[in-house]
C-alpha cells in the first residue's frame, strides 16, 4: 500500500557534525521522492528530489540516496548548522497519480551548539 | 517566502461551524493542493486542482470541499466542523502537475 515512515522519530547532532536522516517506503512504483524540510511555525520547504532512475543526488549540503532494492532512502547534511534545525519529511510520488504526494511523519532534527 | 499565501492565518471557531481557507498560488502556478497536518496523522494529501479543474482527491472528507476559481486562487471550505478537524492546513501549487510544490504558510484551524 501506499506507505512512508521514518525510522527515528527524533535525532540529535552536533553542530558541524554531519547528519543523516533515514525513511523507510513500502510502494516499489513510487518513482520520486522529495524531501522537506519545515521549521517551526512556517510551511514545509523543499530541499531536495530524487527520481528512481538514480541513486545519488547532491545539492548544497545535501545529498539524498536512494536504494530501491531495500526501499529506502536518506537525507544527509554535511556541517550541520544551528539552522538546520527543523522537522524534516520524505515523500514519494507514483507517476501518473497526478503528483499525489504521499508524506512520512516526520522526524525532527536538533542541532546542539 | 514561498510565494504561495494563505489566509487566515489563525482561524478559531466552534464545533457545527462552516469555515473557509483561501490559498493564492505562486504567480504562473496552475496546480494548487490541499494538505491537512494534525500531530497525530502527519501531512495528509486533501485534494488537487489544475486550473480549474479536480485532478486528484486524497482522504478528503465528504463536509471538506474545495475549488479553484479562473484566477487560480483556491478556497477549502470546511462545514459541520468536529474537534477532531483542528489541525494545520497547507496549501501548495506547482507549475502544471509537477512534481515539486512549494508550500504556503498555513491556516491554523482551533475547533472548540
Amino acid at each position: 500500500g501506499e506507505s512512508v515512515g521514518l525510522h527515528l522519530p527524533t535525532l540529535s547532532v552536533q553542530e558541524g557534525d554531519n547528519s543523516i536522516i533515514n525513511c523507510a517506503y513500502s510502494n516499489s512504483a513510487s518513482d520520486y521522492f522529495i524531501w522537506y524540510k519545515q521549521e517551526s511555525g512556517k510551511g514545509p520547504q523543499f530541499i531536495i528530489d530524487i527520481r528512481s532512475n538514480m541513486d545519488k543526488r547532491q545539492g548544497q549540503r545535501v545529498t539524498v540516496l536512494l536504494n530501491k532494492t531495500v526501499k529506502h532512502l536518506s537525507l544527509q547534511i554535511a556541517a550541520t548548522q544551528p539552522g538546520d534545525s527543523a522537522v524534516y519529511f520524505c515523500a514519494e510520488n507514483i507517476s501518473g497519480a497526478n503528483s499525489k504526494l504521499t508524506f512520512g511523519k516526520g522526524i525532527t532534527l536538533s542541532v546542539r551548539p | 517566502d514561498s510565494g504561495v499565501t494563505q489566509t487566515p492565518k489563525h482561524l478559531i471557531t466552534a464545533t457545527g461551524q462552516r469555515v473557509t481557507l483561501r490559498c493564492s498560488p505562486r504567480s504562473g502556478d496552475l496546480s494548487v493542493y490541499w494538505y491537512q497536518q494534525s500531530l497525530d496523522q502527519g501531512l495528509q494529501f486533501l485534494i488537487h486542482y489544475y486550473n480549474g479543474e479536480e485532478r486528484a482527491k486524497g482522504n478528503i472528507l465528504e463536509r471538506f470541499s474545495a475549488q479553484q476559481f479562473p484566477d487560480l486562487h483556491s478556497e477549502l471550505n470546511l462545514s459541520s466542523l468536529e474537534l477532531g478537524d483542528s489541525a494545520l492546513y497547507f496549501c501548495a501549487s506547482s507549475y502544471r502537475d509537477y512534481n515539486e510544490q512549494f508550500f504556503g504558510p498555513g491556516t491554523r484551524l482551533t475547533v472548540l
